[in-house]
């Protein structure tokens, strides 16, 4: 099993441009989520996701769009990038919040905006 | 509102010399503490979940206990290799799939 993949794993976009983030899990996982992580500042939870077709706002949505097509892809996009958007992104997923389960993360895009 | 606070931000140890790192919460009901361990340019990797106050958990060199207000994680012995940023992250009852994380402590061990 590859776990949890995300592409591209470096980006450079200049502001007001547009750009999409994919991930993927092979664990049949339920769950899916969005991070960013900040210098100083943890990882923020952006979208989640707590099954195919359903999305829900995490703590700091705002200028990001999600969508779950497919219960194996978490797509996060940037519509109007920002330079307060460069950070590094981070999915994870989950098979289920019914029990308390860990939390499988991919390796990050860093993402630049100039 | 939900908060995780970890202490320090960063400490240095030499290999050998054991230390601790502290994560205190406010969480309207705790459904469980987290800790992760992340090394640079890479994704949190899970370490342990504890569930309730007094319980304790351990692997190899480390040992993370909780109490009501706050959880420590013990490393005995460090060796260089267990530089990294230790993460801990509460889910908390009324927020169930959700993780709040807190800005995590970021290991050195010098040889």
């Amino acid at each position: 099993n590859a776990g949890v993949t995300q592409t591209p794993k470096f980006r450079v976009l200049k502001t007001g441009q547009s750009m999409t983030l994919l991930c993927a899990q092979d664990m049949n996982h339920e769950y899916m989520y969005w991070y960013r992580q900040d210098p100083g500042m943890g990882l923020r939870l952006i979208h989640y996701s707590v099954g195919e077709g359903t999305t829900a706002k995490g703590e700091v949505p705002d200028g990001y769009n999600v969508s779950r097509l497919k219960k194996q892809n978490f797509l996060l996009g940037l519509e109007s990038a920002a330079p307060s958007q460069t950070s590094v992104y981070f999915c994870a997923s989950t098979p289920t919040s019914a029990i308390l389960e860990e939390q499988y993360f991919g390796p990050g895009t860093r993402l630049t905006v100039t | 509102e939900d908060q995780v606070t970890q202490s320090p931000e960063a400490l240095r140890l030499q290999e050998g010399e054991s230390s601790s790192l502290n994560c205190s919460y406010t969480v309207s009901g705790l459904r469980g503490l987290f800790w992760y361990r992340q090394d640079p340019g890479k994704g949190p990797e899970f370490l342990f979940t504890l569930y309730s106050a007094g319980e304790e958990k351990e692997k190899e060199r480390l040992k993370a206990t909780l109490t009501k207000k706050e959880s420590f994680l013990h490393i005995t012995a460090p060796k260089p290799e267990d530089s990294a940023t230790y993460l801990c992250a509460v889910q908390a009852v009324s927020n169930t799939g959700k993780l709040i994380f807190g800005q995590g402590t970021t290991l050195q061990v010098k040889p």
